[in-house]
């Protein structure tokens, strides 16, 4: 089976501080996905990354930047967590155009 | 730009009711997932279909893709209060990383 982890299920963050997302996929996929999830906004796009090293920017990227030094490890930074950035995200894998398989997302909170 | 609109937003019904949910899309897909989401969880993948007329069940779930590739529909036979959650389809963007993600149908079953 598929595994894609996310290194938290739930993070509370002061707004201001620099927030760090971690997801691994076991699955040797090219593809990794960043994606925001908010009640009548649907998931939305951050970042992608096609290859080590390779990023680009999906439809939100303000506010976040990401990295992917290893193939297995997409990383996605809030440099200074705001309160609009309170949001579900999720992390997803997927092999060329394949289908994608999501981690089980994180509850981040930013007071 | 591709779009996959999904109706209805929003579904209660009572255990042992059948259901459709639909996906449509003015542009053709190479394939076309169907995910299920439960609160606080990440998307899991159902199904995925691929070629124009496609039928697959998953045991009373009946997935179908449309023989143009521009639509699914996604009908549950007898639902039960476990079916309860988002459903989410998602196609492959072509020319591009990017997978289309429909706004989802949340689902609610009453026992």
């Amino acid at each position: 089976d598929v595994k894609v982890t996310q290194s938290s299920r739930y993070l509370v963050k002061r707004t201001g501080e620099k927030v760090f997302l971690e997801c691994v996929q076991d699955m040797d996929h090219e593809n990794m996905f960043w994606y925001r999830q908010d009640p009548g906004l649907g998931l939305r796009l951050i970042y992608f990354s096609y290859d080590v090293k390779m990023k680009e920017k999906g439809d939100i990227p303000e506010g976040y930047s990401v990295s992917r030094e290893k193939k297995e490890r997409f990383s996605l930074i809030l440099e200074s967590a705001s309160t609009n950035q309170t949001s579900m995200y999720l992390c997803a894998s997927r092999q060329g155009h394949r289908e994608a398989f999501f981690g089980q997302g994180t509850r981040l909170t930013v007071v | 730009t591709q779009l996959l609109e999904q109706s209805p937003q929003f579904l209660s019904i009572q255990e042992g009711e059948n259901l459709t949910v639909y996906c449509n899309s003015s542009s053709v897909f190479s394939s076309l997932q169907w995910y299920r989401q439960e609160p606080g969880e990440g998307p899991v993948l159902l199904v995925t279909v691929v070629t124009g007329g496609e039928v697959k069940k998953l045991k009373r779930l009946t997935f179908q893709f449309g023989d143009a590739r521009k639509d699914s529909s996604l009908h549950i036979t007898a639902a039960q209060p476990g079916d309860t959650g988002l459903y989410l389809c998602a196609g492959a963007g072509t020319g591009g990383f990017k997978t289309i993600f429909g706004a989802g149908t949340r689902l609610f079953v009453k026992a």
